[in-house]
C-alpha cells in the first residue's frame, strides 16, 4: 500500500515552454502532497506543500508564479513549471500523506530545459 | 539552524555491519526517519523513530537515538551489495514538513 506515482518519469523541453507534472496517490486519499526539487548529489529541498481544495504554501525563495500547483482532488496534485529555463532543470520528486509524520515518495521527475 | 548532517560516503564490504550517523541541531524534533534513494529513482522510508525511544530494530536495520547529543544512527548488519544506495536521515517538528539531511552514499563491494 502507500504508492505514489509520478507522471512524466521524465521531460525534456525547450525554453520558455511549460511544464506540467503529475502526482498521483493510487492506493490512498492524500490530504497533503509536497513537492521537491534535488540537484545532483545534493538532498531535497522542499519546495511547497498543499493541500486538497486550498492554495499551496511555498517554502521562501520559490516563485509560486513560476511554479503552479494545484491539488484539485484528494488522490491528484500537479506541478506547471512555467517559462522554464535550463537553470529549471532538475529532479522534482512528490510525496503525499495522509496523516500525520508520514510521507510517501514518489519516483521523481527528471526536468531537462534545452 | 535548521542543519541535519551527514558523512558524505562510506564504504564497506559485503557482509559487513554500515553505519550510517547523523546529527541534527533542534531538540523539538518528533519523528526522525531513515529513507534510502536508488539511483535515478524516489525515496524508499526504510524505518523510523519517534523522539522519545532509544532504539528501534527492524529485521537487519538498527536506528538508535541519543537525544541529549542529538545523534542518529542507521545500523545496517549484513549488508549487501543491494543496499548502495543513499541514505538520508530526515526529522520532523510537530507538523508534516520534513527536513532532510545531506546525504550519506554507501558503497557496498564483493
Amino acid at each position: 500500500g502507500a504508492v505514489v506515482s509520478q507522471h512524466p518519469s521524465w521531460v525534456i523541453c525547450k525554453s520558455g515552454t511549460s511544464v506540467k507534472i503529475e502526482c498521483r496517490s493510487l492506493d490512498f486519499q492524500a490530504t497533503t502532497m509536497f513537492w521537491y526539487r534535488q540537484f545532483p548529489k545534493q538532498s531535497l529541498m522542499l519546495m511547497a506543500t498543499s493541500n486538497e481544495g486550498s492554495k499551496a504554501t511555498y517554502e521562501q525563495g520559490v516563485e509560486k508564479d513560476k511554479f503552479l500547483i494545484n491539488h484539485a482532488s484528494l488522490t491528484l496534485s500537479t506541478l506547471t513549471v512555467t517559462s522554464a529555463h535550463p537553470e529549471d532543470s532538475s529532479f522534482y520528486i512528490c510525496s503525499a500523506s495522509f496523516g500525520p509524520y508520514e510521507q510517501y515518495f514518489g519516483p521523481g521527475t527528471r526536468l531537462t530545459v534545452t | 539552524g535548521e542543519d541535519v548532517e551527514q558523512s558524505l560516503f562510506l564504504s564497506v564490504r559485503e557482509g559487513d555491519s554500515s553505519v550510517i550517523n547523523c546529527t541534527y541541531t533542534d531538540s523539538s524534533s518528533t519523528y526522525l526517519y531513515w529513507y534510502k534513494q536508488e539511483p535515478g529513482a524516489g525515496l524508499q522510508l526504510l524505518t523510523y523513530i519517534f523522539s522519545n525511544m532509544d532504539m528501534k530494530q527492524d529485521q537487519r536495520l538498527t536506528v538508535l537515538l541519543n537525544k541529549k547529543d542529538k545523534h542518529l544512527s542507521l545500523r545496517i548488519a549484513d549488508t549487501q551489495t543491494g543496499d548502495s544506495a543513499i541514505y538520508f536521515c530526515a526529522e520532523t517538528r510537530y507538523t508534516d514538513k520534513l527536513i532532510f539531511g545531506t546525504g550519506t552514499r554507501l558503497q557496498v563491494f564483493p
